[in-house]
């Protein structure tokens, strides 16, 4: 069965940093393209951020650019998000997603992680 | 970046009722559209991808069609389960982007 669990959010002061995980199993890890797609509260969806299988390709929404990274070990089957220069307005549940194939994004989700940024 | 309107923002229905979401793209994306179901409390569910495919397990009454900058999302006779709000994606190009969001709820 194919599990994604997020991990990592809280409360964090404008300016700060978090880093959230996301442990995957029951895939083969190493060969999917994995997102980051986040949700402020009584808001719509917002991707954040895609990296490719080998991590070779990486893109980021404008929004985040700059601030964000995205990062994966495929040896521990985990995907990353380091979230630098927090702001208020990035206060939004995070759920990592997985990308089947070219064409069928997001067919697996995590349960997603709440990141608030708050003073 | 790769502007999606949905239509209408929200809808109150019946069960039964057949139900229709529009999605627009602001250039043409070919078929590269998904549709997602967001529960409150849970994280979305794929429906529908390129356009027209259905996703293994999604009951037959949900259905997609379109190509290049008009797409729609049928449910063909709403279920209790149904109610919920319905998100477009475009996956042709970054930034992937979502429309707003569709919801669906009891009249």
């Amino acid at each position: 069965e194919v599990q994604l669990v997020e991990s990592g959010g809280g409360l964090v002061k404008p300016g700060g940093s978090l880093r959230l995980s996301c442990a995957a199993s029951g895939f083969i890890f190493s060969s999917y393209t994995l997102n980051w797609v986040r949700q402020a509260p009584g808001k719509g969806l917002e991707w954040v951020s895609s990296i490719s299988s080998g991590s070779t390709y990486i893109y980021y929404a404008d929004s985040v650019k700059g601030r964000f990274t995205i990062s994966r070990d495929n040896a521990k089957n985990s995907l990353y998000l380091q979230m630098n220069s927090l702001r208020v307005e990035d206060t939004a549940v995070y759920y990592c997603a997985r990308d089947l194939v070219a064409g069928i994004p997001f067919d697996y989700w995590g349960q997603g992680t709440l990141v608030t940024v708050s003073s | 970046a790769i502007q999606m309107t949905q239509s209408p923002s929200s809808l109150s229905a019946s069960v039964g009722d057949r139900v229709t979401i529009t999605c627009r793209a602001s250039q043409g994306i070919r078929n590269a559209l998904g549709w997602y179901q967001q529960k409150p409390g849970k994280a979305p569910n794929l429906l529908i991808y390129a356009a027209s495919s259905l996703q293994s397990g999604v009951p037959s009454r949900f259905s997609g069609s379109g190509s290049g900058t008009d797409f729609t999302l049928t449910i063909s006779g709403l279920h209790p389960e149904d109610f919920a709000t319905y998100y477009c994606l475009q996956d042709y190009n970054y930034p992937r982007t979502f429309g707003p969001g569709t919801k669906v709820d009891i009249k």
